[in-house]
């Protein structure tokens, strides 16, 4: 089973670009999410979604965008990078919200220079 | 608002001994807590939930407690072995319900 599945790895984008991370799940989970990890920091929870066409914000939402077209996808958007979006990008789903562990993806690995 | 400590310095134990990791949360009473294995380079990994009526879970050679009126769980490994290093993450679910309020984590490491 692929799991949680996430691309790029890694990648350098320049200040004021555009990208968009991809994440994919094959659990049919109806919950997905996506946070940032900052070096001795804990997860920050970006964006997540609870089914098809439903998105919310989570707690440090600014300068990135999600859409959730189907139960599979969750791209996060980065429309103008800037240097405090440096950071390892994790997106994870669960089958719902209450009581449910979350599986993760191994990352995107981002630098804005 | 909520706030969600781990031990901060890394944990140096001998293999064979028990690991205590610490989680501690203020300003409100999560209904249930979850514990996560991140290595290096990769996502984390769900171990353990634990529900505020629950004292205490185990599972094979981890065990974990919840304390509601410390406001704190501990997460145990017994029998610790090098391959146990790791940094483990708590995990309590947030104020509103749900979503998951991560620790930054406490870097566990077993020598041989």
């Amino acid at each position: 089973n692929a799991g949680v599945t996430q691309t790029p790895k890694f990648r350098i984008l320049k200040i004021g670009q555009s990208m968009t991370l991809q994440c994919t799940q094959d659990m049919n989970h109806n919950y997905m999410y996506w946070y940032r990890q900052d070096p001795g920091m804990g997860l920050k929870l970006i964006y997540y979604s609870v089914g098809a066409g439903i998105t919310d914000k989570g707690e440090v939402p600014n300068g990135y965008n999600v859409s959730r077209s189907t139960t599979e996808d969750f791209p996060l958007r980065l429309e103008l990078a800037a240097p405090s979006q440096t950071s390892v990008y994790f997106c994870a789903s669960s089958p719902d919200r209450v009581n449910q562990p979350q599986h993760f993806g191994d990352g995107t690995r981002l630098s804005i220079l | 608002s909520q706030k969600i400590e781990q031990n901060s310095e890394a944990l140096n134990i001998q293999e064979g001994k028990t690991a205590t990791l610490t989680c501690n949360y203020t300003n409100y009473s999560p209904a249930y807590l979850q514990w996560y294995r991140q290595d290096p380079g990769r996502g984390p990994v769900f171990l353990l939930l634990i529900r505020e009526n629950e004292k205490e879970k185990r599972k094979e050679r981890l065990k974990v407690t919840f304390d509601t009126t410390l406001k704190q769980s501990l997460f145990h490994i017994t029998a610790s072995q090098p391959a146990d290093s790791a940094t483990y993450l708590c995990a309590p679910v947030g104020v509103e319900g749900g979503k998951l309020i991560f620790g930054q984590g406490t870097e566990l490491s077993v020598k041989p």
